[in-house]
């Protein structure tokens, strides 16, 4: 067990509709990371957010929106879903600010399926 | 940009072989570099890192060596057991202050008793 909690484990939904996946990390970690994985483009970094603010983006559309509430908790938004979205979708927690030097644990991930 | 390319798979070798599973980077600076171990139904775990060239990392029986000349960082295990069935990710994170990890495509190992 990594510490990091993702809900819902598992995600269906039509196509145009919105949803939420929401991720706790490690306690004691400000940092949290938003990663797709799929068949064809692999693991995709999203975004990351450090103590409740934005700190890197990566290959997220604009459909897609995150954020990090003070509890240090994060909700990754996606809306407008295409078929193309369902992915797995992973949340990562560190202490520190850069994945550089200190470990990233991963959650067990959302599996999305649009329909 | 950064990017990591790892052997494609599946990989399947008999319990007790010897495996190695081939990674090559591309980035500026002096990235730090992982393996990472994703089993079924799980999350990836971090199976073992490297931060400067020449360093060792190992864990679990698992090594790999940051190799700045070669720019690689293939993973090795001398003996691989039924239980080391799972994908691997070779990843890097840049040291230019971009905070992602980039991960190559994982290659799916799979040993048989």
């Amino acid at each position: 067990d990594s510490g990091v909690t993702q809900t819902p484990k598992h995600l269906i939904t039509a196509t145009g509709q919105r949803v939420t996946l929401r991720c706790s990390p490690r306690s004691g970690d400000l940092s949290v990371y938003w990663y797709q994985q799929s068949l064809d483009q692999g693991l995709q970094f999203l975004i990351q957010y450090y103590n409740g603010e934005e700190r890197a983006k990566g290959n997220i559309l604009e459909r897609f929106s995150a954020q990090q509430f003070p509890d240090l908790h994060s909700e990754l938004n996606l809306s407008s879903l295409e078929l193309g979205d369902s992915a797995l979708y992973f949340c990562a927690s560190s202490v520190g600010k850069s994945t550089g030097n200190t470990e990233a644990f991963f959650g067990q991930g959302t599996r999305l399926t649009v329909v | 940009g950064d990017s990591v390319t790892q052997m494609e798979g599946p990989v399947t070798l008999s319990e007790e072989a010897f495996l190695t599973i081939n990674c090559t980077y591309t980035a500026t600076g002096y990235p730090s570099l992982f393996w990472y171990v994703q089993y079924p139904g799980e999350g990836l775990q971090l199976l073992l890192k490297a931060t400067k060239a020449d360093d060792k990392g190992s864990n679990k029986g698992f090594e790999a060596t940051y190799r700045k000349e070669t720019t690689s960082f293939h993973l090795e295990k001398g003996s691989v057991q039924v239980s080391d069935s799972a994908v691997y990710f070779c990843a890097l994170s840049s040291s230019g202050g971009y905070n992602k990890l980039i991960f190559g495509a994982g290659t799916r190992l799979a040993v048989h008793p």
